[in-house]
C-alpha cells in the first residue's frame, strides 16, 4: 500500500481555484513532487522541491507544505488542467520513492 | 531536447523474463540518475527503481525486489530492466524516467519516457 494518501477525486469549476492534497508521515522530512498526466499520455513534472516549476508550467500551479500534508493549489483552472495528479516523495529510509495514489482532477 | 524511447515490451508467458531497454538523447546521460516507473492498466504510477548516474548503486520497490536488474550502459546512452519471474499482475506500461538534478539521486523526474507496455498472459 502506498505510504502517501491522495483523495481520488477532485473536482472543480472552470476559472476556479482547486487544492489537491498528498498527506504522508515522510513527508514531515522529504518534499514531495507533483506529476500531472492526461489520458493516455506519459506524466509531466509541474512542482518539484519548495515550490519550483519547471519551464513551460504555468504560474497558476503553486505548492504548500504544512506538516505531514503537501498541496498543489491550481488557480484559474482551465479545461486543459482536466488531468490525473501524482505525488511522490520519498520513504522513510531516503532511499526508495512513493507514489500516492492520484488525484483525478475533473473541471466542471 | 531531452528523450527517452523505450523498448522491448510485448507479451510474455508467466513465468519467464523479459528486458526492456530506454534510449536517452539529448543530455549528458552519464551524469543523471535514471528511473524505472510502471502503471498497470487503469491504475497509478508505481515507482520501481533507480540507478545511480554512474551504474554503482540501485535501489528496488520491495514489490519487485528480487525479481527486478536495472543496469545501464553511459556509452551508449541507454538504461535496461530486466524481470524475471513474471506474474500477471506486472502487467503494465513501463516508463523510465530522467532524474533532474545532475549526479544526484531525487523524487524529481523532469523526464519520462512515452512508456513501453508489457503483458503477462498465457
Amino acid at each position: 500500500s502506498s505510504e502517501l494518501t491522495q483523495d481520488p477525486a477532485v473536482s472543480v469549476a472552470l476559472g476556479q481555484t482547486v487544492r489537491i492534497t498528498c498527506q504522508g508521515d515522510s513527508l514531515r522530512s522529504y518534499d514531495a513532487t507533483w506529476y500531472q498526466q492526461k489520458a493516455g499520455q506519459a506524466p509531466i513534472l509541474v512542482m518539484y522541491g519548495k515550490n519550483n516549476r519547471p519551464s513551460g508550467i504555468p504560474d497558476r500551479f503553486s505548492g504548500s507544505t504544512s506538516g505531514n500534508t503537501v498541496s498543489l493549489t491550481i488557480t484559474e483552472t482551465r479545461a486543459e488542467d482536466e488531468a490525473d495528479y501524482y505525488c511522490n516523495s520519498r520513504d522513510r529510509s531516503g532511499d526508495l520513492v512513493v507514489f500516492g495514489g492520484g488525484t483525478k482532477l475533473t473541471v466542471l | 531536447q531531452v528523450q527517452l524511447v523505450e523498448s522491448g515490451g510485448g507479451v510474455v508467458q508467466p513465468g519467464r523474463s523479459l528486458g526492456l531497454s530506454c534510449a536517452a538523447s539529448g543530455f549528458t546521460f552519464s551524469t543523471y540518475a535514471m528511473h524505472w516507473v510502471r502503471q498497470a492498466p487503469g491504475k497509478g504510477l508505481e515507482w520501481l527503481a533507480v540507478i545511480s548516474y554512474d551504474g554503482t548503486k540501485t535501489y528496488y520497490a520491495d514489490s519487485v525486489k528480487g525479481r527486478l536488474t536495472v543496469s545501464r550502459d553511459n556509452s551508449q546512452s541507454t538504461l535496461f530492466l530486466q524481470f524475471d519471474s513474471l506474474r500477471r499482475e506486472d502487467t503494465a506500461v513501463y516508463y523510465c524516467a530522467k532524474d533532474t538534478v545532475v549526479t544526484t539521486r531525487t523524487n524529481w523526474f523532469e523526464a519520462w519516457g512515452q512508456g513501453t507496455l508489457v503483458t503477462v498472459s498465457s
